[in-house]
């Protein structure tokens, strides 16, 4: 079964610093998906970025970006720039793979609350 | 206009008692989920139905009953509540086999006193 691990249960940044979340995750599977999803106070979750795993490119999404390290199964999150507004809860996913079709579904890491330093 | 849309956001009941949450999307997805958030914010999967199939059962009690009546809808009922239910259950839709992210609705909060 897959397994996802966020290690670290709390972090903090200075705004307008950089941060990095870390997630690491076990898949005999080749062809699967990750994903980093944001939950603020409000409790929506909001998906921040998206990797697939047959691409060697790290996935960028304006100020955030991953480093996604297949062989060593790590998929960390980088937050430029880091901006009141980024507080929140922030969750690492893992996604089987597509050909598993309908029987695709999520597993998420334990989570990581990020505060921002005014 | 809400993609993946939860009634209700909050629930308070007492123990013993049936409750329904009601989830709809708008995206055409053929596939939708049902997570719970417990009290350490950790999310699991329930149940998935693709075109109203159960697909997915995560060893829920029997006292959790999906139902969807069409690939746009998914209701969770639960019966006879306990003080243990109490949790965030977020409903969620995705495309199956297609490279998308899932979409989540906002939550709804049952509170079991």
């Amino acid at each position: 079964a897959q397994t996802v691990t966020q290690s670290q249960p709390e972090m903090s940044v200075q705004e307008a610093e950089t941060v990095t979340l870390s997630c690491t995750y076990d898949t005999s599977e080749s062809d699967y998906y990750l994903f980093w999803y944001k939950q603020p106070p409000s409790r929506q979750m909001i998906l921040v970025i998206r990797q697939e795993a047959y691409k060697q490119q790290n996935a960028t999404e304006n100020r955030f970006s991953v480093n996604f390290q297949k062989a060593a199964k790590s998929f960390s999150l980088k937050i430029s720039d880091s901006q009141l507004g980024d507080a929140a809860m922030y969750f690492c996913a893992y996604r089987t793979p597509p050909y598993t079709g309908a029987n695709s579904k999520l597993t998420f890491g334990k989570g990581i609350t990020l505060s921002v330093r005014p | 206009d809400t993609a993946v849309s939860q009634t209700p956001k909050y629930l308070v009941t007492q123990m013993g008692n049936d409750k329904s949450i009601k989830c709809e999307q708008n995206l055409g997805h053929d596939t939708m989920y049902w997570y719970k958030q417990d009290s350490k914010k950790f999310l699991k999967i329930m149940f998935s139905y693709n075109n109203k199939e159960l697909i997915i059962n995560e060893t829920v009690p029997n006292r959790f009953s999906p139902k969807s009546p069409d690939k746009a809808h998914l209701n969770l009922h639960i019966n006879s509540l306990e003080l243990g239910d109490s949790a965030v259950y977020f409903c969620a839709s995705s495309q199956a086999g297609a490279e998308t992210e899932a979409f989540f609705g906002q939550g709804t909060r049952l509170t079991v006193v």
